[in-house]
C-alpha cells in the first residue's frame, strides 16, 4: 500500500471548471511537493508546502498538517492543464532529495 | 539552457547487457537523485547523492550502481540488465535538501530490456 494516496486517479473536466486533486499521507512529514507531468513525460515542480497555502497563477495548493492532507486546486481550468499531477512527501528522518510519491492523478480538461 | 540533461532518451537492451544512463546538471545543485517510473506505481527512488563523492541507496537500488565524482554528473549504471528493469528513468536535482526551491527533472530515459 502506497504511503501517499491521491484521489481521484482520473479526472475529466470541462474548460473553465474548478478542479480539486487530493493527497493524503499516513505519518508526519517535513514537506509536501506537487509536481506536474506533461503528456510528453517531462516533470515540473509546482509547489513545496510545509504549512498553509501557496498560490501561483491559477494554481492553489493547501496543506493541513493535523489531518495529513493536501489539496491542489486549479481555477478556470484550460485544456493546457491536462497532465498528470503528482503529490510527493519528504519524511523528517530522510536526507537529500528523498521523496515518496503518490501514483498521480490524470487530469483531462476538454474544450 | 540551464537544467538537467539526460541521455539517451530511448534505449533497448538485451538481458544481461550493461549500460550507463547519463545525467548532468549545470545549476550547481548539490542534491541529485535517480527515480524509476512504472505503470500503476509512483516514482521510486533508486539512488541519491548529497554532494560530490557521497551517494546512498534509495528504495529500489538492486541492480544499479551510481557514482558522483563531480557536482555536475550523476550517472546510473545497470550492471546486468533484466526485463524487470524496463521502465522510464528520471534524474532530478535540487538546490536545497528539502527542495525548497523545487526540483528540476531531466526529460527521462525510456528503457526496454528484452
Amino acid at each position: 500500500k502506497n504511503e501517499v494516496e491521491q484521489s481521484p486517479q482520473n479526472l475529466t473536466a470541462q474548460e473553465g471548471e474548478f478542479i480539486t486533486i487530493n493527497c493524503s499521507y499516513s505519518v508526519g512529514i517535513s514537506a509536501l511537493h506537487w509536481l506536474q507531468q506533461h503528456p510528453g513525460g517531462g516533470i515540473v515542480s509546482l509547489f513545496m508546502l510545509s504549512s498553509g497555502k501557496k498560490k501561483h497563477g491559477r494554481l492553489i495548493a493547501t496543506i493541513n498538517i493535523q489531518e495529513k492532507h493536501s489539496s491542489l486546486h486549479i481555477t478556470a481550468s484550460h485544456p493546457r492543464d491536462s497532465a498528470v499531477y503528482i503529490c510527493a512527501v519528504r519524511y523528517p528522518e530522510t536526507s537529500g532529495s528523498r521523496l515518496t510519491f503518490g501514483e498521480g492523478t490524470q487530469l483531462t480538461v476538454n474544450p | 539552457n540551464a537544467g538537467v540533461t539526460q541521455t539517451p532518451k530511448f534505449q533497448v537492451l538485451k538481458t544481461g547487457q550493461s549500460m550507463t544512463l547519463q545525467c548532468a546538471q549545470d545549476m550547481n545543485h548539490e542534491y541529485m537523485s535517480w527515480y524509476r517510473q512504472d505503470p500503476g506505481m509512483g516514482l521510486r527512488l533508486i539512488h541519491y547523492s548529497v554532494g560530490a563523492g557521497i551517494t546512498d541507496q534509495g528504495e529500489v537500488p538492486n541492480g544499479y550502481n551510481v557514482s558522483r565524482s563531480t557536482t555536475e554528473d550523476f550517472p546510473l549504471r545497470l550492471l546486468s540488465a533484466a526485463p524487470s528493469q524496463t521502465s522510464v528513468y528520471f534524474c532530478a536535482s535540487s538546490y536545497s535538501p528539502i527542495g525548497s526551491y523545487g526540483y528540476t527533472f531531466g526529460s527521462g530515459t525510456r528503457l526496454t530490456v528484452v
